[in-house]
C-alpha cells in the first residue's frame, strides 16, 4: 500500500501520560498536515510541514502538543500530559508541492481515560 | 477568524432522490475543496474549485463555486446507498496551504 500510513491506529492511555503518533506520508509528498477530528465535527487543523520545516501551528494548540518531521519524510505528533479532552482521531495527510489532492491516512484514535 | 459553515447538518433522503449541501463563508473563499468521509473512514478528496462561478461535474455529483466566492454547493442527483457519508467543504487559503474544514453535512440514504 502506498497511501498515507499512521501508527498506532488506536491508543488508550491514562490521563497524564504522554503519547506519540507517527505518520508516513506518500513518498515524495513534501507537504504534510496534522488534523484532529472529534465525532460529528470536521477535521480541525493542527499544523503542517513543507519538507522538514513546520510552516504553521494552530493557535488553538496548547504547548502540550508538538510535531516534528526531522528528515522531511515521516512525522511524529506528541501529546504530553494527556487530558480527557484530547480524546479524538488524529489525522495525517500529505500532498505534493504542486498537487491539489490531499491524501489522508486512516487516522489514529486516541482515548484518554 | 474565518469560519466555513455548512447546511444542513444532517439530511435523510430516499434512494433516488436528489441531495444538496451548501457551504458558506462571511469572507471570500480562496480555493474550495470538497471531501467525502464514509462512516468510520477518513476524508477522501473529491474536487477543487478555484474560479468564481466555476461548475464541475463528476458523474452524478455537481459542484459549484459562487460568483462572489463566498459560497459553494455540492449536488448529488439520484442518490444511491453508496453516497452515504459526511460531505465536507474546505477552504484552502492559498495554493498548497492548509485547508480549513467546515462542519460537514451527514447524508443518510434510505433504500
Amino acid at each position: 500500500d502506498t497511501g498515507v500510513s499512521q501508527d498506532p491506529r488506536h491508543k488508550i492511555t491514562k490521563r497524564g501520560q504522554n503519547v506519540t503518533f507517527r505518520c508516513d506520508p506518500i513518498s515524495e509528498h513534501n507537504r504534510l498536515y496534522w488534523y484532529r477530528q472529534t465525532l460529528g465535527q470536521g477535521p480541525e487543523f493542527l499544523t503542517y510541514f513543507q519538507n522538514e520545516a513546520q510552516l504553521e501551528k494552530s493557535r488553538l494548540l496548547s504547548d502540550r502538543f508538538s510535531a516534528e518531521r526531522p528528515k522531511g519524510s515521516f512525522s511524529t505528533l506528541e501529546i504530553q500530559r494527556t487530558e480527557q479532552g484530547d480524546s479524538a482521531m488524529y489525522l495525517c495527510a500529505s500532498r505534493t508541492g504542486s498537487g491539489n489532492t490531499i491524501y489522508f491516512g486512516e487516522g489514529s484514535w486516541l482515548t484518554v481515560v | 477568524g474565518q469560519q466555513v459553515m455548512q447546511i444542513p447538518q444532517y439530511q435523510h433522503v430516499q434512494e433516488g432522490e436528489d441531495f444538496t449541501t451548501y457551504c458558506n463563508s462571511s469572507t471570500t473563499l480562496s480555493n474550495i475543496q470538497w471531501y467525502k468521509q464514509r462512516p468510520g473512514g477518513h476524508p477522501v478528496f473529491l474536487i477543487q474549485l478555484v474560479k468564481s462561478g466555476e461548475v464541475k461535474k463528476q458523474k452524478r455529483l455537481t459542484f459549484q463555486f459562487g460568483e462572489a466566492k463566498k459560497n459553494s454547493s455540492l449536488h448529488i442527483t439520484a442518490t444511491q446507498t453508496t453516497d452515504v457519508g459526511t460531505y465536507f467543504c474546505a477552504d484552502e487559503k492559498t495554493s498548497y496551504d492548509k485547508v480549513i474544514f467546515g462542519p460537514g453535512t451527514s447524508l443518510s440514504v434510505i433504500p
